[in-house]
């Protein structure tokens, strides 16, 4: 158990729509990463945050906002969906700089339809 | 777009095989270098982070080197256990790239029994 904490496991909607994904980080770790893995792809970097600021945007798509909250806890909110969105999206958490490991929840598996 | 590049992409080892693999990155501009082991089913799970060209990690049956001056790392894994079967990561961090991990495609490894 890596103590990151990933809602929903499975999250099934349709076109169009929007969700949102809940990361809980490990206890003590600032810092929150999301990732989306899609089909035949490897993990992308998505967006970090540090203690509730914006520290480094990878190719995520204007659709997509987060934010980490005072206490920690990061959401990924993704918007007018497509079915190339369909993806297991993850977060990792880690005590402060990229110079340390990064402990990944069970990730948000989603699938459009 | 960074390049990181693992090789082999796949692995078949016979229990009790030893069997490394490698990750290629860019030589310039290196911050710090991380392995991640991922059973399927499961996350990431972290194995190491290499600063220092020339250093060496150990953890258990497995083992890491840094070479940041050619831009590459192998992993060795002494005495394959069927356990070990998994996809072994490797993620660059530049000095310029915030603190975006960039990933590469992995090193699918099955050690039959």
């Amino acid at each position: 158990d890596s103590g990151v904490t990933q809602t929903p496991k499975h999250l099934i909607t349709a076109t169009g729509q929007r969700v949102t994904l809940r990361c809980s980080p490990r206890s003590g770790d600032l810092s929150v990463y999301w990732y989306q893995q899609s089909l035949d792809q490897g993990l992308q970097f998505l967006i970090q945050y540090y203690n509730g600021e914006e520290r480094a945007k990878g190719n995520i798509l204007e659709r997509f906002s987060a934010q980490q909250f005072p206490d920690l806890h990061s959401e990924l909110n993704l918007s007018s969906l497509e079915l190339g969105d369909s993806a297991l999206y993850f977060c990792a958490s880690s005590e402060g700089t990229s110079n340390q490991p990064q402990h990944f929840g069970d990730g948000t598996r989603l699938s459009i339809l | 777009i960074l390049n990181v590049e693992q090789s082999p992409q796949s692995l078949h080892v016979q229990e009790g095989d030893s069997t490394n693999f490698t990750c290629s990155f860019p030589s310039s501009n290196f911050y710090a270098l991380h392995w991640y082991r991922w059973e399927t089913a499961k996350s990431p799970e972290a194995l190491f982070v290499m600063t220092l060209n020339g250093d060496e990690k150990k953890k258990g049956r497995i083992s890491a080197t840094l070479n940041t001056k050619e831009g590459y790392s192998y992993l060795y894994i002494k005495g394959s256990q069927p356990e070990d079967s998994a996809t072994y990561l490797c993620a660059f961090l530049g000095y310029n790239a915030g603190n975006m991990l960039t990933f590469g495609g992995g090193t699918r490894l099955m050690v039959k029994p």
